[in-house]
């Protein structure tokens, strides 16, 4: 199987601050890659599929990129709801496996 | 509003069973493939199931492979997941979302199992 892994684990930014998650597939999942955002205590949002498209309703301060096996989230100016975890996805086939997520939280 | 709605969940102990319900409304369930996933207390979110707009091609993770039965009705606009020889590291709350060789757009507020003697 596939596996899916994050970095950094988690990360400590300012209000403002632009902030990079990388996910990389121990194989290549083309674009099959969908990043979800989970607030504290709460049910996770899709973000971003097919690697950079972003879902309908989702601030525009966020964006993917990547393919293949290398991806990236970018949050282009941190705000203060952002403090949350943040997990890839493959979805190319089951098992569709996250990523063990990276927390961000500000400084 | 787009609505799911788990059930079913409980405390049960090793080697029991339980079968897990979610009721969707608000949006035409029999277009999406539907899968169940879980997340064990203070950890990561981990992919159980997941089952075609019609019931076909049902996947599993290895884990719940033989144990786990996943099923929908979609007369009823519902999903299913049977549980059956639970372990302790079944310990979970249980999200169904909408999904399946898709991103997961939808998801439920998720039902609380636990396994334990």
């Amino acid at each position: 199987d596939i596996q899916m892994t994050q970095s950094p684990s988690s990360l400590s930014a300012s209000v403002g601050d632009r902030v990079t998650v990388t996910c990389r597939a121990s194989q290549g999942i083309s674009n099959y890659l969908a990043w979800y955002q989970q607030k504290p205590g709460k049910v996770p949002k899709l973000l971003i599929y097919a690697a950079s498209t972003l879902q309908s309703g989702v601030p525009s301060r966020f964006s993917g990129s990547g393919s293949g096996t290398d991806f990236t989230l970018t949050i282009s100016s941190l705000q203060p709801e952002d403090v949350a975890t943040y997990y890839c996805q493959k979805y190319n086939s089951a098992p569709f496996t996250f990523g063990p997520g990276t927390k961000v939280d500000i400084k | 509003e787009v609505q799911l709605v788990e059930s079913g969940g409980g405390v049960v102990r090793p080697g029991g069973s339980l079968r897990l319900s979610c009721a969707a409304s608000g949006f035409n369930f029999h277009d999406y493939g539907m899968s169940w996933v879980r997340q064990a207390p203070g950890k990561g979110l981990e992919w159980v199931s997941g089952v075609y707009w019609n019931g076909d091609n049902p996947g599993y993770v290895d884990s719940v492979k033989g144990r786990f039965t996943i099923s929908r009705d979609n007369a009823k606009n519902s999903l299913y997941l049977q549980m059956n020889s639970l372990r302790a590291e079944d310990t979970a709350l249980y999200h169904c979302a909408s999904g399946y060789l898709d991103a997961f757009d939808m998801w439920g507020q998720g039902t609380m199992v636990t396994v334990s003697s």
